[in-house]
């Protein structure tokens, strides 16, 4: 099916540990988003692309980096994993032509021990 | 800046019972006003929008009048069935570049049989 593909879909990392948190759409959405949920929170906007190439903080971004090289593809990097980076993150992906209609991953489930 | 406010839950109901979620957004000017729905184990989907004023959005059975004077957008649904057992996010989009969406905490609805 098309949609957006997350992975992994769960993960452990101790502190001080980096990983990369990889969303691939097949949908030639142009706009692509990460957001984290915290339990019992909305979710929050730590990066976002609007095309390859162009990257933007969110209201979270500090412990995270993005990269956008092509497309489909827009890898969520976390250099120095701390407990407060335990979350779920979600990528999604729209138009810009269809404001707020997003298509959402499944999410990872990250756990910082 | 944007924030968006929901009802606390968990929410829970009896099957065929009448649903109303309450959600309420600080704004400026005229935002895109949102539900999106999330099942257990998945991401987010959209379920209904509305883009001006008085607009209503619908959806599955879900109803949501875009409320300017009160500044609010709340959810309702006549008849709830098991299956809309989910959590259920308000989300704002203010005329930004990025098409970035602000959402409330989310609201679990728990419908039994």
């Amino acid at each position: 099916n098309a949609g957006v593909t997350q992975t992994p879909k769960f993960r452990i990392l101790k502190i001080g540990q980096s990983m990369t948190l990889q969303c691939t759409q097949d949908m030639n959405h142009n706009y692509m988003y990460w957001y984290r949920q915290d339990p019992g929170m909305g979710l929050k906007l730590i990066y976002y692309s609007v095309g390859a190439g162009i990257t933007d903080k969110g209201e979270v971004p500090n412990g995270y980096n993005v990269s956008r090289s092509t497309t489909e593809d827009f890898p969520l990097r976390l250099e120095l994993a701390a407990p407060s980076q335990t979350s779920v993150y979600f990528c999604a992906s729209s138009y810009g032509q269809d404001p707020g209609g997003y298509t959402f991953g499944s999410g990872t489930r990250l756990t910082v021990v | 800046g944007n924030s968006v406010t929901q009802m606390e839950g968990p929410v829970t109901l009896s099957e065929e019972a009448f649903l109303t979620i309450n959600c309420t957004y600080t704004a400026t000017g005229y935002p895109s006003l949102f539900w999106y729905v999330q099942y257990p184990g998945e991401g987010l989907q959209l379920l209904l929008k509305a883009t001006k004023a008085d607009d209503k959005g619908s959806n599955k059975g879900f109803e949501a009048t875009y409320r300017k004077e009160t500044t609010s957008f709340h959810l309702e649904k006549g008849s709830v069935q098991v299956s809309d057992s989910a959590v259920y996010f308000c989300a704002l989009m203010n005329n930004n570049a990025g098409n970035m969406l602000t959402f409330g905490g989310g609201t679990r609805l728990m419908v039994k049989p």
